[in-house]
């Protein structure tokens, strides 16, 4: 079974800029979750999709920030324009059964805005 | 906000050693779940543990979890210089559409050979 899949791996921009962050998870998997983690603080939650809907996207820091879930399949998150605190490493994650379970992660993107 | 707090923010010890790392956490939860994270790698899963149990156990890893005093404990015996790495606790609470895993900023694990 393939894992959740993120890419690209590392991302360096300039403050301004637009990027955009893709993550596929596992196949069945109708939970995904965006996740962020600044460096020395917490791994803190962005949003979370059931299949192409929006549960929650209560941790979106702002509208700069949005995420996609087409088709229930694959999500992007762009963030537009890249502010310098936007640094940091994006965790996207999927589930079969929500946080009842454990959670797959994908391997992250490094994003550094300078 | 910050749901769960790990204890100690970094621990160093030798091959063969047992480590103990605690969480701490807040409000009621429906589960805990632990993780770890190899440099440079995504979250890799280790042990769920549910709010009516109280220790679980997983080959060399051993969680245990007291709500009445909203903390969780994970040791991993025999320590190996492999299992160095960044763990995290996370809670998970159930509240319909906003159930998430909150994860705390984790916990620096270095095994020397």
């Amino acid at each position: 079974e393939a894992g959740v899949t993120q890419f690209p791996s590392h991302s360096v921009i300039e403050k301004g800029q637009t990027v955009t962050l893709r993550c596929d998870p596992i196949s069945g998997h109708d939970n995904l979750y965006w996740y962020r983690r600044v460096m020395g603080k917490e791994i803190k939650f962005l949003l979370h999709f059931v299949k192409e809907s929006k549960q929650d996207e209560s941790g979106m820091p702002n509208n700069r920030f949005l995420a996609e879930r087409t088709g229930g399949t694959y999500s992007t998150l762009k963030v537009q324009p890249a502010e310098l605190e936007d640094s940091g490493v994006y965790f996207c994650a999927s589930s079969r059964q929500g946080v009842e379970e454990k959670l797959f992660f994908g391997s992250g993107t490094q994003l550094s805005v300078l | 906000s910050q749901q769960g707090e790990e204890d100690p923010q970094a621990l160093s010890i030798q091959e063969g050693e047992n480590a103990t790392m605690n969480c701490s956490y807040k409000t009621s939860i429906n589960n805990l779940q632990w993780y770890r994270q190899n440099s440079g790698r995504g979250l890799v899963h280790l042990i769920l543990i549910r709010s009516n149990e109280r220790e679980k156990h997983s080959g060399r890893l051993r969680v245990t979890l007291d709500t009445s005093k909203k903390s969780s404990s994970l040791l991993i015996t025999a320590s190996r210089a492999a299992d160095t790495a960044s763990y995290f606790c996370a809670t998970a609470v159930f509240t319909g559409a906003n159930s998430k895993l909150t994860f705390g900023k984790g916990i620096t694990l270095s095994v020397r050979p």
